[in-house]
């Protein structure tokens, strides 16, 4: 599993409440990545990083923030959560660029 | 940025029969291109994948074949088993930034 751990697993909010999803990796790994996933949509990518307070935005980055202090942890936050952000999230990492991306376990959001 | 088509979405194939799935890619700087497999409720775990500086690549009953210049790739699954049924997704890239996936084909195979 590369290491990768995220929390929570599973977490139910409500509209308008802010959320953070955490992302830990026990490797030092400099790569790390937030996607979405959605029923016909496959894997977006929300966020990355390249290393400590060095990330930017991927292709679907509206509605989040993600902050990365320590090397271990990349942190995703939405802000004000909506019902369109309902979806399963994937934390991944990768140890050399391009080379494959390895997953964590992923977070079910449901946002009611 | 890169765009990634995947077809079919679903494909139904016997067991023991063969599995291609394709996909075309628009960025002509992607130089690697990984396959994932996606089980029910787990997480997308790599197959195979290829760089574009070789055409073709094989890890027993899978393999790859990509086309720089029409920029496309397929997977091929030879003698398909019921172990696997599952999401495939295929994916492009180049450089740090994150992998573009195709949006999945869901391979079923007929006992």
């Amino acid at each position: 599993d590369a290491g990768i751990t995220q929390s929570p697993r599973h977490k139910v909010t409500e509209t308008g409440t802010p959320v953070t999803l955490r992302c830990h990796q026990t490797e030092n790994h400099r790569y790390m990545y937030w996607y979405r996933q959605d029923p016909g949509h496959g894997l977006r990518l929300i966020h990355y990083s390249y290393g400590v307070k060095d990330t930017d935005k991927g292709e679907v980055s509206d509605g989040y923030s993600v902050s990365r202090s320590k090397t271990e942890d990349f942190l995703l936050t939405l802000e004000s959560a909506t019902s369109s952000q309902t979806s399963v999230y994937f934390c991944a990492i990768r140890i050399i660029r391009d080379t494959e991306a390895f997953f964590g376990q992923g977070t079910r959001l449901t946002v009611v | 940025g890169e765009n990634v088509e995947q077809h079919p979405s679903t494909l139904s194939v016997q067991e023991g029969d063969s599995a291609v799935i394709k996909c075309t890619y628009s960025d002509s700087a992607s130089n690697y291109f990984p396959w994932y497999k996606q089980e029910l409720g787990k997480r997308p775990q790599l197959i195979i994948d290829i760089r574009s500086n070789v055409g073709e690549k094989k890890d027993q009953r899978i393999a790859v074949t990509l086309n720089k210049t029409a920029k496309h790739f397929s997977l091929h699954i030879t003698e398909t088993q019921p172990e696997d049924s599952a999401v495939y997704f295929c994916a492009a890239g180049g450089g740090a930034d994150g992998l573009t996936f195709g949006k999945g084909t869901h391979l079923i195979i007929q006992p």
